[in-house]
């Protein structure tokens, strides 16, 4: 079975500080994890994934992610954040199991970001 | 490029009644899963077609079924309702159903008195 945690339910950052949310996974296998940010009464954005490679991986909107195979983290970060960048951020994994791209996901954080 | 649509938006519906709720996946994709979003919870997967063939099923009852037509668009239908069957519902397309892309249309939010 492959499960996500996201301990925090809320993160409180002030605009141009960094910010970072956490999340930790368990999976069968090599992991292929991805952050997701949601805003409110829409869908899932895709923000960035880790499937092989580099630890840190880059995506949209100057967000990054380090993957610590060790801590089996996969946290979410960003240098400055912005006020634009409050919303809902679910972490996922997906582990292929029974050959398809299920998508198991954390309860997600809200991501407040004060001026 | 067309991404993701669902259709309808909203929807309000009675306990006992049925449901169907329709995805249009992303130009050129394959594959549709479909997640159930409780208010404050995260996505949890319901099943996932491709070529026409429910491929992966969630801990759904079978209350939940799909179908997925020959130009890819799904259906999701949902018999019996129940209270706790009010959430958002999110359909999500890829290109095979072991691509690791996965997009995301904007869900349907079922309202269930």
């Amino acid at each position: 079975a492959q499960s996500v945690a996201q301990p925090e339910d809320q993160v409180n950052v002030a605009e141009g500080n960094p910010l970072t949310v956490k999340c930790t996974y368990s999976v069968s296998g090599n992991p292929y994890l991805f952050w997701y940010v949601q805003y409110p009464n829409r869908g899932l954005q895709f923000l960035l994934k880790y499937i092989t490679g580099d630890n840190l991986v880059k995506g949209s909107y100057g967000f990054e992610a380090e993957f610590n195979k060790s801590q089996t983290s996969f946290h979410l970060k960003k240098p400055s954040a912005l006020v634009s960048d409050s919303a809902l951020y679910f972490c996922a994994v997906s582990g292929l199991t029974g050959g398809g791209n299920k998508l198991t996901f954390g309860t997600g954080t809200q991501l407040k970001v004060e001026l | 490029d067309a991404g993701v649509t669902q259709s309808p938006t909203h929807l309000i519906k009675t306990r006992g009644q049925q449901v169907t709720l329709r995805c249009s996946p992303k130009s050129g994709h394959d594959t549709v899963s479909w997640y159930q979003q409780a208010l404050g919870q995260g996505p949890q997967f319901i099943f996932q077609y491709y070529e026409e063939e429910e491929r992966q099923r969630g801990n759904f009852p079978d209350r939940f079924s799909g179908h997925q037509f020959p130009n890819y668009s799904s259906e999701l239908n949902v018999n019996a309702l129940l209270l706790g069957d009010s959430a958002l519902y999110l359909c999500a397309s890829s290109l095979g159903w072991t691509s690791y892309e996965q997009y995301f249309g904007p869900g349907t939010r079922l309202t269930v008195t």
